[in-house]
This record gives structure tokens, C-alpha cells and sequence, in this order.
């Protein structure tokens, strides 16, 4: 079955710069790869996804991006900012198994 | 109402009792999915709810832990017996898509704490 990985599990940046998420996936007919927020003691939102007939999707100062070919999904964070931190969680969807698979986790810390 | 509400938000119960935790979701979403979460951790998926099918309960950690869906709509979690690592947030979200391929919207989640 599908099996999703997230590096890393922490995440320290400098308020102003930018800070990288991965993911990596096995099952290659996966088609779907959201990503959540979760601050502390809130519920996860959906902050961007992305389906697999793109490479790139972009809101502002967030974006992912999806290589296919390596099975790897990353969230990019520009110009941090200190309502940035928080956990963030990848996810990957496919209609080989039907179900959302969930990475780990990353917590992200903006340093002021 | 306006999104997925969750009750109790806080429950404290001696260990052996029963709990029930509830899930009111979007209206209009056929999708439901109970979610546990230690502290620090990640989303532990339970089970999952689509329209009138049968649920997908390979998640449910051991037959204690039991949910139904009644009318298509309110979720209940059920876990019998309850033991000190039942100890977390039990989060619902409900979803417009089947199984997980589009945007799910999670409650604010019921905190258990079995002393």
C-alpha cells in the first residue's frame, strides 16, 4: 500500500526566510497531495494541494510542487512569517487504494 | 450549521467506563472520517464513513473502539472500556469527495482523558 514520508519532523527558520517541506510517496498512481496546518490546539486546514496533471502550484507565499517521476511533493514557504508556525502535514491520495495516506509531520518554528 | 461541530470538546473518565464522542458534519457531505491524535502526533486514521456504504473500519485500533453514522449525517465514536492510551484528541472531518480526494474540513476535535 501507499506509504507517505516527511522530512523534516522539525523545522527551525529565521522570520524573513524561506523554509521547505518534503514528502515522498511510493504508490506511483497516487493523483492528490494536500497539505494541512495545524497551529497549536486548532484544527488542521487545507492550506494548498495539488493533482498530479500539474508541477507546480502557487498562493501567494506558499507553493507546491510535484515530481512524478522521483514520487517527491515539497511546500515551500517564502518570506516567513511568525503566524507560519506550526505543524504541517503532507498527504497523498490515489485510486489504487482509496484512501488518504498521512506524512508524520513537521513542526515549524519562526525564530523572530 | 457552518462547519463541523464535535462534542464533548473535553471529557475526563476513569478508566473502564464508556465514552461516546459525536460529529455533526457539513451539510450536504457524504464523506465522514474519525481521526485520533496523541499528543505532539500525527493524524491516526480510524474510520471512514461514504454515503451508504459500508464503512472502512481498518483503522479501529481494537473492538473496543466502534462507530456508526446515523441517516447519512451525525457520526457517534464509541470506546468501551476505556484504557489510559485511549488518552487524545479525537478529531471527525467530513468531506464533499469520496475517500479522501478533495478538501476535508475537521472539527475542533474532542480531547479524551482517561485517568
Amino acid at each position: 500500500g501507499e506509504n507517505v514520508e516527511q522530512h523534516p519532523s522539525t523545522l527551525s527558520v529565521q522570520e524573513g526566510d524561506s523554509a521547505v517541506i518534503k514528502c515522498t510517496y511510493s504508490d506511483s498512481a497516487s493523483n492528490y497531495f494536500p497539505w494541512y496546518k495545524q497551529e497549536l490546539g486548532k484544527r488542521p486546514q487545507l492550506i494548498i494541494d495539488i493533482r498530479s496533471n500539474v508541477g507546480e502550484k502557487k498562493d501567494q507565499r506558499i507553493a507546491v510542487t510535484l515530481n512524478k517521476t522521483a514520487k517527491h511533493f515539497s511546500l515551500h514557504i517564502t518570506e516567513t512569517q511568525p503566524e507560519d508556525s506550526a505543524v504541517y502535514f503532507c498527504a497523498a491520495w490515489g485510486d489504487s487504494n482509496y484512501q488518504l495516506i498521512w506524512g508524520a509531520g513537521t513542526k515549524l518554528i519562526i525564530k523572530p | 450549521g457552518a462547519g463541523v461541530s464535535q462534542s464533548p470538546s473535553n471529557k475526563v473518565t476513569e478508566k473502564g467506563k464508556d465514552v461516546e464522542l459525536r460529529c455533526d458534519p457539513i451539510s450536504g457531505h457524504t464523506a465522514l472520517y474519525w481521526y485520533r491524535q496523541s499528543l505532539g502526533q500525527g493524524l491516526e486514521f480510524l474510520i471512514y464513513f461514504q454515503g451508504n456504504s459500508a464503512p472502512d473500519k481498518s483503522g479501529l485500533p481494537s473492538d473496543r473502539f466502534s462507530a456508526e453514522r446515523t441517516g447519512g449525517s451525525v457520526s457517534t465514536l464509541t470506546i468501551q472500556r476505556t484504557q489510559q492510551e485511549d488518552s487524545a484528541v479525537y478529531l471527525c472531518a467530513s468531506s464533499l469527495h469520496d475517500r479522501g480526494a478533495g478538501e476535508l474540513f475537521f472539527g475542533e476535535g474532542s480531547r479524551l482523558t482517561v485517568l
